[in-house]
């Protein structure tokens, strides 16, 4: 069972749509979670980092955790054309391993205008 | 806004050949780090760096491969005897001021061995 599981998609909504995705993991003793868009060719971009079971909102970002379900959420709501990209779930057991990050698969998403 | 810096963007190479893909991490970060991604796969750890020493590695980070600060401002990862399963997106990121905290990654360089 691969420890982080992440629908590769692709994901393609209209523009203004609520985009919603999300990662399951095997490992209950990850505590840290955290959402990372990367476009073509780029490197990742942290846009969201959450600690405890529940939301965290930043703008049109959403983060949920359900550390029962070891389920994790992200929601962007007024899609754009520009939030075209692949959106990596990481997550860590500890901050003294920040930098050891184990990643989804990443999940594409394509925003029509 | 700081930056992770990597070089070259692209690097091509032959089979068999010794690379050294350079770093710059964000200046006053203390952690220093190596990830790949192979084509369609996922992002995956190779090393942690603190202190001038190897925290962490991983399965993948075999006798192959060497990491090395060897001044105050860049970080580079050596490949000894590349091989064609190499050929990957090699990421740098660094984290950390005056504590450790989230990571953040350079754009990568694109590792082609033929």
């Amino acid at each position: 069972q691969k420890e982080v599981e992440q629908d590769p998609g692709p994901l393609s909504v209209p523009e203004g749509a609520i985009v919603s995705l999300n990662c399951t993991y095997s490992n209950s003793a990850f505590q840290y979670f955290m959402w990372y868009r990367q476009y073509s060719r780029k490197g990742p971009e942290l846009l969201m980092y959450t600690y405890s079971s529940g939301n965290k909102e930043d703008g049109r970002f959403t983060a949920q955790v359900d550390k029962s379900s070891k389920y994790i959420s992200l929601f962007i709501r007024d899609s754009q054309p520009s939030d075209s990209a692949t959106y990596l779930c990481a997550m860590i057991l500890t901050t003294d391993s920040w930098g050891k990050l184990q990643f989804g698969a990443g999940t594409q998403v394509v925003v029509t205008p | 806004e700081p930056e992770v810096t990597q070089t070259p963007s692209h690097q091509v190479t032959q089979m068999g050949q010794e690379v050294i893909l350079r770093c710059v991490p964000i200046s006053n970060h203390l952690y220093f780090y190596w990830y790949r991604q192979i084509l369609g796969q996922k992002v995956e750890f190779l090393v942690s760096f603190y202190n001038n020493e190897i925290s962490e590695k991983s399965e993948i980070f075999d006798d192959q491969f060497s990491v090395e600060r060897p001044d105050g401002s860049n970080f580079t990862l050596k490949i000894r005897s590349t091989k064609l399963e190499d050929s990957a997106m090699y990421f740098c990121a660094s984290s950390g001021g005056t504590g450790n905290t989230e990571a953040f990654f350079g754009q990568g360089t694109r590792l082609t061995v033929v």
